[in-house]
């Protein structure tokens, strides 16, 4: 079946401009995940959404930083204002679901990413 | 707090050669580990992981890792490099039990293999 999908592939903005990027999940999978690649930082968690739980935003690198997931399934990161050090891979990942106590570990799926440049 | 490290910023390896990509964790919980492996401008990829049962995990492409709680090591190794392993490989680590469920990267090993 189809894997994660993400959109725009490549985001090229003006330092204070907003943009918002898109993940698509894979059908069926309740538990969503955003993460960004960045030089200097690696691969960073930066945003979790489980159904209808709270998000766990403990990741978003600041109040510029946020994320909508719409009916369960769509999700859309939104960087108000960019900066230069916002340019970075953004990468969507889902799974199944969520880790419960004692239940194997989900394998989460990634989409192959936004590439967002800041100029 | 979990956390990963890989040993090695970039490893060189011939074509046929074995390949050795070194991971160190550390975990509050029983962890699960994973390998991810990540080819030029395309996303990641799962090989393996490790959730508790057997200690030696077989993955994708000939890859396996075990799972060594004493040295708290999760090796990735193959005994025979093709010229297609070239790519980034991250180690990754999440503890269960918590609410999260997020991914904790290792910095990446840059995998290089000669013809």
């Amino acid at each position: 079946g189809a894997g994660v999908s993400q959109s725009p592939s490549n985001k090229v903005t003006e330092k204070g401009k907003d943009v918002e990027l898109r993940c698509d999940p894979i059908s069926g999978h309740t538990a969503l995940y955003w993460y960004r690649q960045s030089l200097g930082q690696g691969l960073e968690f930066l945003i979790y959404f489980q159904g209808n739980s709270a998000p766990d935003k403990s990741g978003l690198p600041s109040d510029r930083f946020s994320a909508e997931r719409t009916g369960g399934s769509v999700s859309t990161l939104t960087i108000q204002r960019t900066q230069q050090e916002d340019s970075a891979v953004y990468l969507c990942a889902s799974s199944l679901a969520p880790v419960r106590s004692g239940r194997a570990q989900e394998t989460q799926y990634f989409g192959p990413g936004t590439r967002l440049l800041v100029l | 707090a979990q956390s990963v490290t890989q040993l090695d910023s970039h490893v060189s390896v011939s074509e046929g050669t074995p390949v050795l990509l070194r991971c160190n964790y550390s975990s509050s919980y029983s962890p699960s580990l994973f390998w991810y492996v990540q080819h030029p401008n395309k996303g990641l990829q799962l090989l393996l992981k490790y959730t508790s049962a057997a200690t030696l995990v077989k993955g994708i492409n000939g890859f396996e890792a075990e799972f060594k709680k004493s040295e708290t090591s999760f090796h990735l190794t193959k005994p025979s490099a093709h010229m297609s392993d070239a790519a980034e490989y991250f180690c990754v680590v999440t503890g269960r039990g918590g609410a999260t469920n997020k991914l904790i990267f290792g910095t990446g090993t840059l995998l290089a293999v000669q013809p």
